[in-house]
């Protein structure tokens, strides 16, 4: 059974531009949720999805969004990124629609020149 | 908003000597305390969790137990081994909060011959 799959895996942009990163779920999954890790900050939850709809957000600007499609894919998008927006963005997928086991992709490492 | 507290920050330890990580937590309402284990390079995997309905929890050589009175909870690894050697993360969460997890800052173990 295949994992979670995030594209791209590495990235490098310049301040001002804008990103997207992709997210395929464990078939079946139907909740994604998106984390930011920093090495000072930790994972700090950005958003959650579930069947299309936007269930939690985190404490992030409007800069930072996200949608998911019918097939449970999910994609995350920050628009005029910053120097502090470098991170490792990490996508999760549980089957349940509350607090249950997420599994992680080994994320997308964004650099921010 | 829920904040998780998490110490050491690094530990060091002995093959075969046993590791405790610690976790406060703010919010009364977190019912859902899982830990998660991430290896170099990878995303995290989780490895034990706990409900607020018990009081200890036991798999192999890790368990993991619960305060909610103090609202601390701590994880234990007994025998250590050099593959137990990786960042370790608490996180807590709540039943109707979807799949929205707080984590930890992450504890660095390192298990040295």
């Amino acid at each position: 059974k295949a994992g979670v799959t995030q594209t791209p895996r590495y990235l490098i942009k310049t301040r001002g531009q804008q990103v997207t990163l992709s997210c395929s779920p464990i078939s079946g999954h139907r909740s994604v949720s998106w984390y930011q890790q920093t090495p000072g900050q930790g994972l700090q939850f950005l958003f959650e999805y579930f069947s299309e709809t936007q269930r939690n957000k985190g404490n992030f600007p409007g800069r930072f969004s996200g949608r998911q499609f019918s097939n449970s894919r999910s994609e995350m998008n920050v628009s005029t990124l910053e120097l502090g927006d470098s991170a490792l963005y990490l996508c999760a997928s549980t089957i349940t629609g509350n607090t249950g086991e997420l599994f992680f992709g080994e994320g997308s490492r964004l650099t921010v020149l | 908003g829920e904040n998780v507290e998490q110490h050491p920050s690094t530990l060091s330890v002995q093959e075969g000597d046993s590791a405790v990580i610690k976790c406060t937590y703010s919010d009364s309402a977190s019912n859902y305390f899982p830990w998660y284990k991430q290896e170099l390079g990878k995303g995290p995997q989780l490895i034990i969790d706990i409900r607020s309905n018990v009081g200890e929890k036991k798999d192999q050589r890790i368990a993991v137990t619960l305060n909610k009175t103090a609202k601390h909870f701590s994880l234990h690894i007994t025998e250590t081994q050099p593959e137990d050697s990786a960042v370790y993360f608490c996180a807590a969460g709540y039943t109707g909060g979807g799949n929205k997890l707080t984590f930890g800052t992450g504890t660095q173990l390192k298990v040295e011959l």
